[in-house]
């Protein structure tokens, strides 16, 4: 089954705009939620997390936003600039209730194109 | 701080052919992955090293993959016999112990393989 879902394979966004990425889950147990971003031809880098008790949590240009009752995140970008232009996964964190390790889940990312 | 190195970049065989992925963890790592992604599709966890000792290995296929983690350090990875659905970018990543979710593991840059 699909834990984390990104419904939107692509995005197209005007560069000094704001770019939204969004992202489902269904697992209540998650306890962090994660931001991915991938060049092509390289390995996913770590960008931005949340914690599953908070709602809100900043990074320069970057914010992610969770609403755990609508089981739900978004990843703010603003402004937006031709660099950001890469594959964006979410992920989310839970230790696995038999072997007790904690492991990350992905969705199926976003193409995030920045238009100049 | 040296990144995950992962070799080869690229690898092609046919169908039915073996091949084996190599990778070397950031120094002091000792939880080791190794993911999967196919074209269009999130990273999925196919096995997790502490150590030497294998943590999670629910999503490895074992009938035709295998996994060491040899005195606790580098890895391999090996796919006999290797099957067209088996062509996918194979990434490596690795955390320190007690890692609680908020930071990411940190991704080699994949080894990617196509069989035909």
């Amino acid at each position: 089954d699909q834990q984390v879902k990104q419904n939107s394979p692509s995005l197209s966004v005007q560069e000094g705009r704001i770019s939204i990425l969004n992202c489902d889950y269904t697992n209540s147990m998650f306890d962090y939620f994660l931001w991915y971003k991938k060049y092509p031809a390289e390995g996913p880098t770590f960008l931005i997390s949340i914690s599953s008790i908070k709602d809100k949590n900043e990074d320069g240009r970057f914010t992610v936003f969770l609403n755990k009752s609508a089981k739900h995140l978004s990843l703010h970008i603003v402004p937006s600039q031709p660099g950001d232009s890469a594959v964006y996964f979410c992920a989310a964190s839970a230790a696995d209730p038999i072997q007790g390790a904690q492991k990350l889940v992905f969705g199926q990312g976003t193409r995030l194109t920045i238009n100049p | 701080e040296a990144g995950v190195a992962q070799s080869p970049r690229y690898k092609i065989i046919e169908k039915r052919q073996s091949v084996a992925f190599w990778c070397n963890p950031i120094s002091g790592h000792a939880t080791l992955y190794w993911y999967q992604q196919i074209l269009g599709q999130g990273p999925k966890l196919l096995i997790q090293f502490q150590n030497n000792g294998v943590v999670d290995d629910s999503q490895l296929p074992k009938d035709r993959f295998s996994a060491e983690r040899l005195k606790g350090v580098d890895s391999t990875l090996k796919i006999q016999p290797a099957k067209l659905e088996d062509s996918a970018v194979y990434l490596c990543a690795s955390s320190l112990v007690g890692y609680q979710g908020s930071d990411g593991y940190t991704f080699g840059s994949g080894t990617r393989l196509t069989v035909v």
